[in-house]
């Protein structure tokens, strides 16, 4: 069974520039979440994906911030204009809508941003 | 009152002991409630998950519910050095079960 995978594990990148992350669910969930997490806080929910349904987005979100899951496979998640306040780590997890593990959201590595 | 909150530690036990982390919730979180182990710099890995009031078992886990107290629990019995991590408590958003609301996290150091 593979995992939740993410791509890149880290970036570095300068103020201003645009930013893309990648996020592999396990293959038979069909919901799918972004988190951002800073030191000493709990993840900290973006946005959500059902299938290719973008089905709620955080109001604290920005405007820089898009997310997409085009075929409801894969997910990328883009931070346009990157200041400073987006370093973090940014987590993807997926869960399913049935079965033994039900609603139990399982999380990727998560990709590391920093912003300088 | 804040939904989900957790007493930040650290919590340190010896070798060999219960461990027991503890979380409050709100109105506005819906009774089911998940654990998840985080170790420094590493993502979030689901420990246990509960719904209903009660007890659930699992290894050296066990998670406690009580829906009238808003009190949900872990204990980690025979502690080892290995579960020195961060544990992060959560549950559903009352009325939406996609949304997760978490709490801070509760440090464990377990000390051989």
């Amino acid at each position: 069974d593979t995992g939740v995978s993410q791509d890149p594990r880290h970036k570095i990148t300068k103020r201003g520039q645009n930013v893309t992350f990648r996020c592999d669910p396990i293959s038979e969930h069909n919901r799918l979440y972004w988190y951002r997490q800073t030191l000493g806080q709990g993840p900290e929910f973006l946005t959500y994906f059902q299938n290719e349904a973008q089905l709620e987005k955080s109001r604290l979100l920005s405007d820089r911030f898009s997310a997409e899951r085009p075929k409801g496979s894969f997910s990328t998640l883009e931070i346009q204009r990157t200041e400073q306040g987006d370093s973090a780590m940014y987590l993807c997890a997926s869960s399913s809508q049935g079965g033994v593990s039900y609603n139990e959201q399982f999380f990727g590595p998560g990709t590391r941003l920093t912003v300088l | 009152q804040k939904e989900v909150e957790q007493n930040s530690g650290p919590l340190s036990v010896p070798e060999g002991a219960i461990a027991s982390l503890n979380c409050t919730y709100s109105d506005r979180v819906s009774q089911s409630f998940f654990w998840y182990r985080q170790y420094s710099g590493k993502s979030p890995e689901l420990i246990m998950s509960i719904y209903s009031n009660g007890d659930k078992e699992d290894g050296r886990f066990t998670a406690q519910l009580n829906k009238a107290s808003q009190y949900v629990s872990l204990l980690i019995r025979d502690s080892q050095p290995s579960d020195s991590a961060t544990y992060l408590c959560a549950g559903f958003n009352a009325g939406n079960n996609r949304k997760l609301i978490w709490g801070l996290g509760t440090s464990l150091a377990v000390n051989p």
